[in-house]
């Protein structure tokens, strides 16, 4: 099966620069997917990382090693709305639906 | 465009009634849907996966005849909860995948949720 392991909570303080990382375990990968949720919502989608390398969208980033089975989310200039819950994700062995890590917490203060 | 919608986004109901929700693809069609449940402060856990025309595919530890799914068309899921009892009390957000899309590809619009409170 597919497993995730990330941070269960992180704190920083706005403007500055915050690194969430994921381990997976799969059988099978197509590749790593990140999800921010706020409160009461939808999950949104982030990013996707099918190959190694950084992939930026704006002030977001994330990264992939398939070696390490091993990535990370990079959410610069930090904003107050960043406050959410984030969660890295694979497809699962079929490579149709997402399995998500347990997310992490981020709490942004001023 | 990708848009999916789900019906109602909030629902309150008596111990041993039965509550539908809905999943529809607005803009596109979805030849398979997902069902996710979660709990407050947890992840979201894959109940099941839904082909058009065609049975659920559950996840182990889900009760298929508590959770009825049907797809019956190519822009509607819905998920049945049948006798709710309060620890179904939980959020469950459904997404779809389009018509065409290939296996891999993390191309998944989502539902905005609803919310299930049974007392």
């Amino acid at each position: 099966g597919q497993s995730l392991e990330q941070p269960s909570e992180v704190t920083a303080v706005e403007g500055a620069i915050v690194q969430i990382n994921c381990t997976y375990q799969t059988s099978g990968f197509y590749g790593l997917s990140w999800y921010q949720q706020h409160d009461g919502g939808a999950p949104t989608f982030l990013s996707y990382n099918a190959l190694d390398g950084l992939e930026e969208t704006g002030r977001f980033s994330s990264f992939l090693s398939r070696s390490d089975s091993y990535g990370y989310l990079l959410l610069q200039e930090l904003q107050m709305k960043d406050s959410a819950s984030y969660f890295c994700a694979v497809l699962n062995q079929a490579g149709t639906a997402l399995i998500f890590g347990k997310g992490t917490t981020l709490s942004v203060s001023s | 465009g990708a848009v999916v919608s789900q019906h109602p986004s909030w629902v309150i109901c008596k111990s041993g009634t039965s509550v539908k929700i809905e999943c529809r693809s607005l803009d596109f069609q979805a030849t398979t849907m997902f069902w996710y449940r979660q709990f407050p402060k947890q992840s979201l856990m894959l109940m099941a996966t839904s082909n058009e025309g065609s049975k659920a595919t559950y996840e182990q530890g889900v009760e298929k005849d508590k959770f009825l799914i049907n797809h019956a068309s190519l822009t509607l899921s819905t998920l049945t909860v049948t006798s709710a009892h309060p620890e179904d009390s939980s959020f469950y957000i459904c997404s779809a995948r389009a018509r065409g899309q290939g296996v891999g590809k993390d191309t998944q619009y989502f539902g905005p949720g609803t919310r299930l409170t049974v007392l």
